[in-house]
């Protein structure tokens, strides 16, 4: 089975940027999206097809994917971005998601 | 607006069956994929199944392939999970998820979840 490797945390200070990676075999030659998930809330795509932002998404969102390697970077952090993100992709005709990694704004 | 509300959740006993049930709202449900996706208890996302617009392709996870059935209704706009020989580790939320047509992209649309727990 295909697995996606997230760091289990990532801490931030406000105003900074955080940077997300995830990691699988091949992960470049598939398309990655990410989801972020406030404590309590149901998960939100925030970023589709590597690098397309959903309407209502800030720009201070961005993703990019090449390689082994898909990343989730925010500029800017402010504390509404406290939350878990969550990395997909598809194997085949089956979704897999990476453990998530918990974002802190310190 | 765009919604997917999800209903059936419950407790059930170990070996138990549970029928989950999501209902939208707001799109054209036959023209788009639909998924279902679990949270156990602090633990992260798990996909469970997929099937798309006209029922022609179903996929499952394998931790629950031969235990759950998924199906829809276009005529309803409804989703559903059938559930059955239920365990302790079925425990979660399960949400339902729109996926639109377009190659490699996300869920963009969930709902709120229902809770499945499973315990004697």
């Amino acid at each position: 089975s295909y697995d996606l490797t997230q760091p289990l945390s990532v801490s931030v200070s406000p105003g900074q940027t955080a940077s997300i990676s995830c990691s699988g075999e091949n992960l470049g030659d598939k398309y990655v999206s990410w989801y972020q998930q406030r404590p309590g809330q149901s998960p939100v795509l925030v970023i589709s097809q590597d690098t397309r932002r959903p309407s209502g998404i800030p720009e201070r969102l961005s993703g990019s994917n090449s390689g082994n390697t898909a990343t989730l970077t925010i500029r800017g952090t402010q504390a509404m971005d406290e939350a878990d993100y969550y990395c997909q992709a598809w194997d085949g005709s089956t979704v897999v998601f990476g453990g998530g990694t918990k974002l802190t704004v310190l | 607006e765009v919604q997917v509300v999800e209903s059936g959740g419950g407790l059930v006993k170990p070996g138990g069956s549970l029928r989950l049930s999501c209902v939208v709202s707001g799109f054209n449900f036959s023209s788009y994929s639909m998924n279902w996706v679990r949270q156990a208890p602090g633990r992260g996302l798990e996909w469970v199944s997929s099937i798309d617009s006209s029922s022609t392709y179903i996929y499952y996870a394998d931790s629950v392939k031969g235990r759950f059935t998924v199906s829809r209704d276009n005529a309803k706009n409804s989703l559903y999970l059938q559930m059955k020989s239920l365990r302790a580790e079925d425990t979660a939320v399960f949400y339902c998820a729109r996926l639109p047509l377009s190659s490699g992209h996300g869920m963009d649309v969930w709902g709120q979840g229902t809770t499945v727990t499973v315990s004697s």
